[in-house]
């Protein structure tokens, strides 16, 4: 079964812009979550979405959005990039039919803002 | 504020030798606690998980929990180099959702040939 994809592996934006990360989950899980990790935070919750509804949202600025499909790709989006926002962005997908289900990571898209 | 602490490290062990990582939680209603390896540029792949008191063994690794402590361990037995990297404990905490994991901010593991 493939694991978690996700696309770009690299990006380079400037302040102000905006980007958008795509994460296609393990086939048949429903739940998609993303993470910001840099050096300094560690890894952070962003959002996490489930049967394309937003479930829990963790502590970011409103210029982080996502969204989920119906086929349960996930895509986030940062609006108004600030350098502070270059971190490696991790999804991770799970069945989540129970708070012990394992959340399995994608290769991460490592974004870098000049 | 739920957290999850990790002491940062580096935790050197030789060779062959057993290494010891912690990490406490600060919510008591926390269900579920894993441990993902994460090596230099890579991203998290999980290594244990564990939901009940006591011991849970895998291969070389073992992780223990203690939640009237709040407390969860791993293990690792025979350390290899290989097995250098930054060990992450998440805990998917009590109110929070089934898939909203709280990390800590890693202990990184140095084995020394």
């Amino acid at each position: 079964k493939a694991g978690v994809t996700q696309t770009p592996r690299y990006l380079i934006k400037t302040r102000g812009q905006q980007v958008t990360l795509s994460c296609s989950p393990i086939s048949g899980h429903r739940s998609v979550s993303w993470y910001q990790q840099t050096p300094g935070q560690g890894l952070q919750f962003l959002f996490e979405y489930f049967s394309e509804t937003q479930r829990n949202k963790g502590n970011f600025p409103g210029r982080f959005s996502g969204r989920q499909f119906s086929n349960s790709r996930s895509e986030m989006n940062v609006s108004t990039l600030e350098l502070g926002d270059s971190a490696l962005y991790l999804c991770a997908s799970s069945l989540a039919t129970s708070e012990k289900e394992t959340q399995y990571f994608g290769p991460g898209t490592r974004l870098l803002v000049l | 504020q739920k957290e999850v602490e990790q002491n940062s490290g580096p935790l050197s062990v030789p060779e062959g030798a057993i290494a010891s990582l912690n990490c406490t939680y600060s919510d008591r209603g926390s269900q579920s606690f894993f441990w993902y390896r994460q090596y230099s540029g890579k991203s998290p792949e999980l290594i244990m998980s564990i939901y009940s008191n006591g011991d849970k063994e895998d291969g070389r690794f073992t992780a223990q929990l203690n939640k009237a402590s709040q407390y969860v361990s791993l293990l690792i037995r025979d350390s290899q180099p290989s097995d250098s990297a930054t060990y992450l404990c998440a805990v998917n905490m009590g109110n929070s959702g089934y898939s909203t994991l709280t990390f800590g901010k890693g202990t990184m593991l140095l084995v020394s040939p």
